[in-house]
């Protein structure tokens, strides 16, 4: 069935390097993707979003990278700081827009 | 302007009890969905209300409702509590639906 999933569960980062977090989906007619970041307690942050007629999307120290032909886009955040600890999921608005469907998550561990 | 928020935030029932969690979307959002987010299970959408009126709903069982007020905050219920509905439920709101969703930090249901 339809899925938006994530290659690797726990990535670890030395502080100061680049991270690169994969989500992989399986609907072609995808046309939308948000990334999310979840601290510890809290509820899932909105970090940036992408639309299918975008290949690429630039934030603060953020970047995501969409790439149609293979299905696949990747989160990837620059300088990673003790502050970027967390779980990042991908995710896809479904159903009118606003049923969200969730990549399983990566942890992101920062060593200082 | 003020984000969602949730009450309460922590709750503790015993199974065969009900449950009620409140949200209150970011002022002008008029669409609220609300997500079970367990370690085994991830994040989950339960059902979505825009204009007092389910859009959306999930595979959920019936024991799980809603409702949404004319102010757009919304409620959820739980009935017949099981082990299983332990969990972090997240509310979420936006615009209209089909744009990103921001999520409030969660009410953490814990049943024994």
């Amino acid at each position: 069935g339809e899925s938006v999933g994530l290659h690797l569960p726990t990535l670890s980062v030395q502080e100061g390097d680049n991270s690169i977090i994969n989500c992989a989906y399986s609907n072609s007619a995808s046309d939308y993707f948000i990334w999310y970041k979840q601290e510890s307690g809290k509820g899932p942050q909105f970090i940036i979003d992408i639309r299918s007629n975008m290949d690429k999307r630039q934030g603060q120290r953020v970047t995501v990278l969409l790439n149609k032909t293979v299905k696949h886009l990747s989160l990837q955040i620059a300088a990673t700081q003790p502050g970027d600890s967390a779980v990042y999921f991908c995710a896809e608005p479904k159903a009118a827009g606003n049923k969200l469907t969730f990549g399983g998550g990566t942890r992101v561990l920062v060593k200082p | 302007k003020a984000g969602v928020t949730q009450t309460p935030r922590y709750l503790i029932k015993t199974r065969g009890q009900q449950v009620t969690l409140s949200c209150s979307p970011i002022s002008g959002h008029r669409s609220v969905s609300w997500y079970q987010q367990t370690p085994g299970q991830g994040l989950q959408f339960l059902f979505e209300y825009f204009s007092e009126t389910q859009r959306n709903k999930g595979n959920f069982p019936g024991r799980f409702s809603g409702r949404q007020f004319s102010n757009s905050r919304s409620e959820m219920n739980v009935s017949t509590l099981e082990l299983g509905d332990s969990a972090l439920y997240l509310c979420a709101s936006s615009l209209t639906g089909g744009e990103v969703q921001f999520f409030g930090p969660g009410t953490r249901l814990t049943v024994l």
